[in-house]
């Protein structure tokens, strides 16, 4: 079956940085973007970017322009995402996500990023 | 870029219809698909609508999606309301750039 799988939580220092991955299985990989959203303890989802799996464009929020790197290895079937200058702000759980036809489908388990100073 | 605001929370007995809202401050709710997301505690979301009305396949028909231009507004309705349906509901849009928006969100409780 369609599987995102995402690396384990992390604890990062103010200001440090910290990357994700999100290895997919059970699809080809470059025939469907990847997205990926954040939450925040006890708050919304966030929006934060995508990548084309087939190219490697991305696109991102406006809020992480310049702080944000989203990344593929088409060989690994793998997204990743790179986040830097991690403030207090940024302690959330970070999910990839398949894209099809307008949904998220499926999510990866999510990832916890804890900033502290 | 414009928000989707939705209300915090609503609640109402099983058996029974809620209508969950979600409106767009800026831009017209037809010019970009709206989806629907449920989420359970500790769980990822997952899509109960997409593009406006459809329903994912395991969805239940007593979930649907309308939009409002009048209110530019979505509208997400859950009838024969059950227990499981108690989540947090987050609606979703795009700007004319790809750039993706969730509403704030709305716990329902079934009680």
């Amino acid at each position: 079956q369609i599987q995102l799988v995402q690396s384990g939580a992390e604890m990062k220092k103010t200001g440090a940085s910290v990357k994700i991955s999100c290895k997919t299985s059970g699809y080809t990989f470059a025939h469907y973007l990847i997205h990926w959203v954040r939450q925040a303890p006890g708050q919304s989802l966030e929006w934060m970017g995508w990548i084309n799996s087939a190219n490697g464009n991305t696109l991102f929020s406006q809020t992480f322009q310049g702080r944000l790197t989203i990344t593929r290895d088409t060989s690994a079937s793998t997204a990743y995402l790179e986040l830097n200058s991690l403030r207090s702000e940024d302690t959330a759980v970070y999910y990839c996500a398949r894209f099809v036809r307008q949904q998220l489908v499926p999510w990866g388990q999510g990832s916890l990023v804890t900033v502290s100073s | 870029n414009f928000m989707l605001t939705q209300p915090h929370s609503v609640s109402e007995s099983p058996g029974k219809t809620v209508i969950i809202s979600c409106t767009r401050s800026s831009g017209s709710i037809a010019d970009n698909y709206v989806q629907w997301y449920q989420q359970r505690p500790g769980n990822a979301p997952t899509p109960v609508i997409y593009e406006y009305n459809l329903r994912p396949s395991g969805v239940p028909d007593r979930f649907s999606g309308s939009i409002d231009s009048s209110s530019n507004s979505a509208s997400l309705t859950i009838s024969g309301l059950e227990t499981e349906d108690e989540a947090d509901y987050y609606c979703q849009s795009s700007d004319n750039s790809d750039r993706w928006v969730f509403g704030g969100g709305t716990k329902l409780t079934v009680l």
